[in-house]
């Protein structure tokens, strides 16, 4: 059972360029989620799938945010004009339908760096 | 809204004494409580998930942690703390009907040899 993938792991950007991650979720999973982490901070929500449905949506996520999970297997998110306030870990978790609140399991993130 | 509290944003310890890491959530109706843990340049790790079926919870490599509603509190605690237990630990709670979670800001523990 490979767990959680992200790519890339590190990505260094100009001010205003665009960048898109990855995410590839337990293989099994149908919900997941994407999570943002600054330094000292513990991660913020930032939106959820169950499939291929965008559920729900945190006020962190700017228009200049987008996130998408075509198939309802991989989701890529990406980040337009990116600013400098945008520097953080991107984490993404993933977890399988059930009663309550499920268990969610973290990738190893995407470090993004803004110049 | 949901919120968790982790006093203490670092913790030092000695190798072989008690850990003691404090969480305290925001609401009145028992939540779903987690802990997780999150060695450098790594993701998180889930070490263990009170969901109302007992009050003590045990986890991996040794934690466990205490669910005490009249006191608001999920402490995550440890016999005997080991070197390789230095990292981050982060306390999470979640909502019924919401799928977010909720993080604190974490503690970073030290383990002195």
């Amino acid at each position: 059972d490979t767990g959680v993938s992200q790519n890339p792991r590190h990505k260094i950007t100009k001010r205003g360029q665009n960048v898109t991650f990855r995410c590839d979720p337990i293989s099994e999973h149908n919900r997941l989620y994407w999570y943002r982490q600054t330094l000292g901070q513990g991660p913020e929500f930032l939106t959820y799938f169950q499939n291929e449905a965008q559920l729900e949506k945190s006020r962190l996520l700017s228009d200049r945010f987008s996130a998408e999970r075509p198939k309802g297997s991989f989701s890529t998110l990406e980040i337009q004009r990116t600013e400098q306030g945008d520097s953080a870990m991107y984490l993404c978790a993933s977890s399988s339908a059930g009663g309550g609140s499920d268990t969610q399991y973290f990738g190893p993130g995407t470090r993004l760096t803004v110049l | 809204a949901q919120s968790v509290t982790q006093l203490g944003s670092h913790v030092s310890v000695s190798e072989g004494a008690l850990v003691l890491l404090r969480c305290n959530y925001s609401s009145s109706v028992p939540p779903y409580l987690f802990w997780y843990v999150q060695y450098p340049n790594q993701g998180l790790q889930l070490l263990l998930k009170y969901t109302s079926a007992a009050t003590l919870v045990k986890g991996i490599n040794g934690f466990e942690a205490e669910f005490k509603k009249s006191e608001t509190s999920f402490h995550l605690t440890k016999p005997s703390a080991h070197m390789s237990d230095a990292a981050e630990y982060f306390c999470a709670v979640g909502d019924t009907g919401r799928r977010a979670l909720t993080f604190g800001s974490g503690t970073r523990l030290q383990v002195q040899p």
